[in-house]
């Protein structure tokens, strides 16, 4: 089982490049989310999606884009990657009615030149 | 505005020491708060609270919320450098049980 897996663990861009961060979870989980993760800032949503064909904006989702086919896959892209997308990027997965909250991926470091 | 504030920012101990960080929200239509360890990379989950005055433990960590008084706590009690990470608390948005809004996190570091 090995749960949220998020590929790659780290990428350097320069600015104006687009990427996408790849999420996939093989719980079955109904609901995936995307964070940023900011010395200061704490964990902020991007982008989250309760299930297949469904997502919505987060807190901070300009720049990003993010699409759910599948249930176990949710990419999170980088249209025109700017200095201010320079973070730790998480992945998280859960299920209705789950009592531990959030399984995260180990973390995408985006450093944007 | 729904809000969840830690203190401290940062914290730094020896081994041994008993340590108690803070977790205050301010967030309509509380249902939960969660406690997270983060070391290298990903959160692990510690706790979730829904019920005031009912402690969660587990091992030498535990945490307690107040509903009345919109705060909980994390207590390390003999602390070991491998508490050392950040400790992150969360509350679920109003608008959505599974988005979360988290704090800025407690940098724990236990020195030897």
């Amino acid at each position: 089982n090995a749960g949220v897996t998020q590929t790659p663990k780290f990428q350097v861009l320069k600015t104006g490049q687009s990427m996408t961060l790849q999420c996939a979870q093989d719980m079955n989980h109904e609901y995936m989310s995307w964070y940023r993760q900011d010395p200061g800032m704490g964990l902020r949503l991007i982008h989250y999606s309760v299930g297949a064909g469904i997502t919505d904006q987060g807190e901070v989702p300009n720049g990003y884009n993010v699409s759910r086919s599948t249930t176990e896959d949710f990419p999170l892209r980088l249209l025109s990657a700017a200095p201010s997308q320079t973070s730790v990027y998480f992945c998280a997965s859960s299920t209705v009615g789950r009592s531990s909250g959030y399984t995260f991926g180990s973390g995408t470091r985006l450093t944007v030149v | 505005e729904d809000k969840v504030v830690q203190s401290p920012l940062s914290l730094v101990v020896h081994e041994g020491d008993t340590v108690t960080l803070n977790c205050s929200y301010e967030v309509t239509n509380f249902r939960s708060l969660l406690w997270y360890k983060q070391e290298k990379k990903a959160p692990t989950f510690l706790f979730m609270l829904t019920s005031s005055g009912i402690e969660k433990k587990s091992g030498r960590l535990s945490s307690i919320l107040d509903k009345k008084e919109l705060f909980s706590i994390l207590n390390i009690t003999a602390t070991q450098t491998g508490d050392s990470a950040i400790y992150l608390c969360a509350v679920p948005q109003p608008s959505g049980t599974y988005k979360y809004i988290f704090g800025t996190g407690t940098r724990l570091k236990v020195l030897a």
